[in-house]
């Protein structure tokens, strides 16, 4: 069954930096890569989506870039702020309307 | 803009008791998702429906059943609940049209203690 691997549980940074979150996974490639956000007991928020054929995509600070030789994906946070603080979740999903399936997180702390 | 709503926001039952989550998705799309997520955990897919119909199915334990109404909404039963059916159930909508079909957006989820 795929398998997704985010680079570490937690990751601490100063603020103005630029944040490099990891994703990595095994078996086949999914059509789609998503990047979510989770703040603690709220729903994850969708932030970007890649597809398999894309190499990069970019939004105002964000940027995801999708390598399906390595099945890795980056997430960048430029600039960092303390309100980037919260949990990051990379998602793949396969086809339209199915389901998707989650990485573990990498929560982020973003400090002043 | 609207949201996905979930009801009710938390709940607390007892061990073999019967619980019943209503999800309504936003206007106009049409396919309605379910998740569990444990403590520290990332969110698992239970089950999905398209057009009233189930679409996708995961992890779901034959304690739970759901369905997709005709105004779209969503109710997930749970019975004979146990202690492990506590935590966090994620409503989610996509719409198929428009391209965007990949990208769903989480309802604020229902807390479900099971005592």
């Amino acid at each position: 069954s795929q398998k997704i691997e985010q680079n570490s549980e937690a990751l601490n940074i100063q603020e103005g930096k630029t944040a490099t979150l990891t994703c990595n996974y095994t078996n086949y490639s999914p059509a789609y890569l998503q990047w979510y956000r989770q703040d603690p007991g709220r729903g994850p928020v969708f932030l970007l989506l890649i597809r398999e054929n894309e190499k990069e995509k970019r939004k105002e600070r964000l940027k995801v870039t999708f390598d399906t030789t390595l099945k890795q994906s980056l997430f960048h946070i430029t600039a960092s702020q303390p309100a980037d603080s919260a949990t990051y979740l990379c998602a793949l999903s396969y086809s339209s309307a199915s389901k998707i399936i989650f990485g573990s997180g990498t929560r982020l702390s973003i400090r002043p | 803009a609207a949201g996905v709503i979930q009801s009710p926001r938390h709940l607390i039952k007892e061990k073999r008791e019967t619980a019943t989550l209503k999800c309504y998705p936003i206007p106009r799309h049409d396919t309605v998702y379910w998740y569990q997520q444990g403590p520290g955990q990332d969110p698992q897919f239970l089950i999905s429906f398209y057009e009233k119909m189930q679409s996708d199915k995961g992890s779901i334990p034959d304690r739970f059943s759901a369905q997709q109404f005709s105004d779209y909404h969503s109710e997930l039963n749970m019975s004979s609940l146990e202690l492990g059916d506590s935590a966090l159930y994620f409503c989610a909508s996509s719409s198929t049209g428009g391209g965007n079909s990949y990208e769903q957006y989480f309802g604020p989820g229902t807390r479900l203690t099971v005592t």
